[in-house]
């Protein structure tokens, strides 16, 4: 199994709602990572795992909540977001920290 | 300040021709550079990467080269197809360290048509 699955592939949501989206790897890598991407920009990197740990937090607000369960999961968990958070959410994972990353096919994400 | 710049912004070419993308870095220190491809809507796909001793990779139809002097690396696509439409994206990573380290260029958006 090569590659990076998530979950949904599409999310509507109101600034009141709690959603969560979700990654799943299953190619033994210990890094995993979640960016933002808007239109026609290179994604940007929001949160890094290394080891089911939390290794950084690139100043995200805190509507923004990041879980790993195991290291094969990694959830990004939504709560009173904005309109200008909509966007494509990516995960990716690789071996280690400087290796190639592997992205998944994105979440596309609209905040009402 | 460490930065990825590519060339050109766009690219539109006929399908069957050759085209060349540009990134020049000045990112330091430097430890690889790689080149992904990404489809509209869709994840990065990784097509090549290259440390600072490797001068050129070869993916199928995606050359890519790197001097480390002169920091640039160009991606070459040989013979185009419609499929080839995407957004190409150099990445440059700075040290062995996971995350911040990248550092994205904005991408060249490259149109094939028939």
């Amino acid at each position: 199994d090569t590659e990076v699955t998530q979950t949904p592939k599409h999310l509507v949501m109101g600034m009141t709602n709690k959603k969560s989206l979700k990654c799943e790897q299953h190619m033994g890598h210990r890094a995993m990572y979640w960016y933002k991407q808007k239109a026609k920009k290179p994604p940007e990197l929001m949160f890094v795992y290394s080891y089911e740990k939390l290794s950084i937090n690139e100043s995200v607000p805190s509507r923004f909540s990041p879980e790993c369960p195991n290291s094969s999961l990694l959830n990004l968990h939504l709560h009173a977001l904005q309109p200008e958070d909509s966007a494509l959410y990516l995960c990716a994972s690789s071996q280690l920290s400087a290796e190639t990353q592997y992205f998944g096919p994105g979440t596309r994400l609209l905040v009402l | 300040k460490n930065q990825v710049e590519q060339s050109p912004q766009s690219l539109i070419i006929l399908e069957g021709k050759n085209c060349t993308l540009q990134c020049n870095y000045t990112v330091s220190p430097f430890s690889n550079l790689r080149w992904y491809k990404q489809d509209t809507g869709r994840g990065p796909v990784s097509l090549t990467i290259m440390t600072f001793s490797e001068n050129t990779k070869s993916n199928g139809r995606y050359t890519a080269t790197l001097d480390a002097d002169t920091k640039q690396s160009s991606l070459h696509i040989t013979a185009s197809q419609l499929s080839d439409s995407a957004s190409y994206i150099c990445v440059v990573s700075g040290a062995e360290q996971a995350g911040t380290a990248l550092i994205f260029g904005k991408g060249t958006t490259l149109s094939v048509s028939s």
